[in-house]
């Protein structure tokens, strides 16, 4: 089965950039959807975007100035760098993989999450 | 596309009927999804297009609804189902709901 795992650091400062990856393992990376998605106490769950592995890319609208998302097939990873941190984007970054069914998306199965602190 | 859940929380008891509703600001048909929330872990996926059940999840989980109003109902409460439950809608790009936190009475 499928497996997510993310890694990073747990703590960056202000106005730097975040750099998270997420490690896909038990499957293949083709035909993969691979998504991050925030979930702080002030905001929630949020969407931040999502990769194909051909490298095609859709953010959420109010991040996409500052998100990137990349991919590697060869290590089975995608990739999440977010600049210009401020403390609002203090929250537990998930990796998932977003599966296209017909016209249905599911965000299935998720990584267990990673802490990240924007603090000086 | 904003959505909105209420009760924001509840309390229950073992065995009690559990109903959560989800509303969305504009007709997303079915295209709305379940989630549970264990503190500590990840979201977890219990129901896709409103109403189909995920594999191995208990029959006790069900959802309905289309265009803007949705239910989410657990049939008799288990002590394993306290939890904060999501919806999340993919009619356009994806939005999760606040949530319901379930807990004991």
């Amino acid at each position: 089965q499928v497996r997510l795992q993310e890694s990073g650091p747990g703590l960056v400062k202000p106005s730097e950039t975040l750099s998270l990856t997420c490690i896909v393992s038990g499957g293949s990376i083709s035909n993969y959807y691979g998504s991050w998605i925030r979930q702080s106490p002030g905001k929630g769950l949020e969407w931040i975007g999502y990769i194909y592995y051909t490298g095609s890319t859709i953010y959420n609208p109010s991040l996409q100035s500052r998100a990137i998302i990349s991919v590697d097939t060869s290590k089975k990873q995608f990739f999440l760098r977010l600049t210009s941190l401020t403390a609002a984007d203090t929250a537990v970054y998930y990796c998932a993989r977003l599966r296209r069914h017909i016209s249905s998306w599911t965000f299935d199965p998720w990584g267990q999450g990673t802490l990240v602190t924007v603090s000086s | 596309i904003q959505m909105t859940q209420s009760p924001s929380s509840l309390s229950a008891s073992v065995g009690d009927r559990v109903t959560i509703t989800c509303q969305a600001s504009q007709d997303i048909s079915t295209y709305l999804n379940w989630y549970q929330q264990k503190p500590g872990k990840a979201p977890k996926l219990l129901i896709s297009d409103a109403s189909n059940l995920e594999t191995g999840v208990p029959s006790r989980f069900s959802g309905s609804g289309s265009g803007t109003d949705f239910t989410f109902t657990i049939s008799s409460l288990q002590p394993e189902d306290i939890a904060t439950y999501y919806c999340q809608q993919f009619d356009t790009l994806f939005t999760f709901g606040p949530g319901t936190k379930v807990d004991f009475k």
